[in-house]
């Protein structure tokens, strides 16, 4: 079964510092991958996707993430944060083509910002 | 474009009592999508429409679980016989099918907390 690991549950990074929350996922073939982001209260903002081709992509708000088909992974980066981006992160995967798009999602790493 | 919106925003019941929520996509989307969000989780999926076609429901929508999209367009989730267990956000998702990959891009809605007491 498609599964998604993000094995931090909580990260605290200084404002300005660089960020990198890891995600991991479970799948026969390439899937569809995605961050989202959701602050308190509130729903979920797409940050950024991968489909196919370059492995880097770039996102909203100075998001990046890298795809590594060897390491199944596909790590949000972003060179300096901004208190505003303390907020839960969540990665997930669309299983594939015909499987009606359902998300997979991760548990979640809750990012702090200290000033 | 106003995006999705869920109503009501929060609902506190007692446990037994029924509950629906509404779920008003992004107007040209045709995919609608329901998660339910515990606490400390990640959203789980439980039940896809496109169209008023209701194509796939998780096991975790239990037969006290019942969702609709009548005309395609708003949808509505029910759980009948609240139970303290229900107690989540119920987010809302939608999608164009029909736009190739941009298929699979869900949007959100801003979720629906209920509290069973």
């Amino acid at each position: 079964a498609q599964s998604v690991t993000q094995p931090d549950i909580h990260i605290t990074v200084s404002e300005g510092a660089s960020l990198e929350l890891r995600c991991n996922y479970s799948y026969g073939a390439t899937p569809y991958l995605f961050w989202y982001v959701q602050s308190p209260g509130q729903g979920l903002q797409l940050l950024l996707k991968y489909f196919s081709g370059d492995t880097l992509v770039q996102g909203i708000k100075g998001f990046e993430a890298e795809f590594k088909r060897s390491q199944s992974s596909f790590n949000l980066r972003k060179p300096s944060v901004h208190w505003s981006d303390a907020a839960e992160y969540f990665c997930a995967v669309a299983p594939g083509y015909n499987q009606g798009g359902k998300l997979i999602f991760g548990q979640g790493t809750e990012l702090s910002v200290k000033p | 474009d106003t995006g999705v919106s869920q109503n009501p925003r929060h609902k506190i019941t007692k446990r037994g009592q029924n509950v629906t929520f509404r779920c008003d996509p992004i107007s040209e989307h045709n995919r609608l999508y329901w998660y339910r969000q515990t606490l400390g989780q990640g959203p789980e999926f439980l039940t896809y429409f496109q169209n008023e076609a209701q194509l796939e429901k998780s096991r975790l929508l239990s037969d006290r679980f019942s969702a609709e999209r009548p005309k395609g367009s708003f949808s509505t989730l029910e759980i009948q016989r609240t139970e303290q267990g229900d107690s989540a956000m119920y987010l809302c998702a939608s999608s164009f099918r029909g736009g190739g990959r941009l298929s699979y891009e869900q949007y959100f809605g801003p979720g629906t907390r209920l509290t069973v007491t």
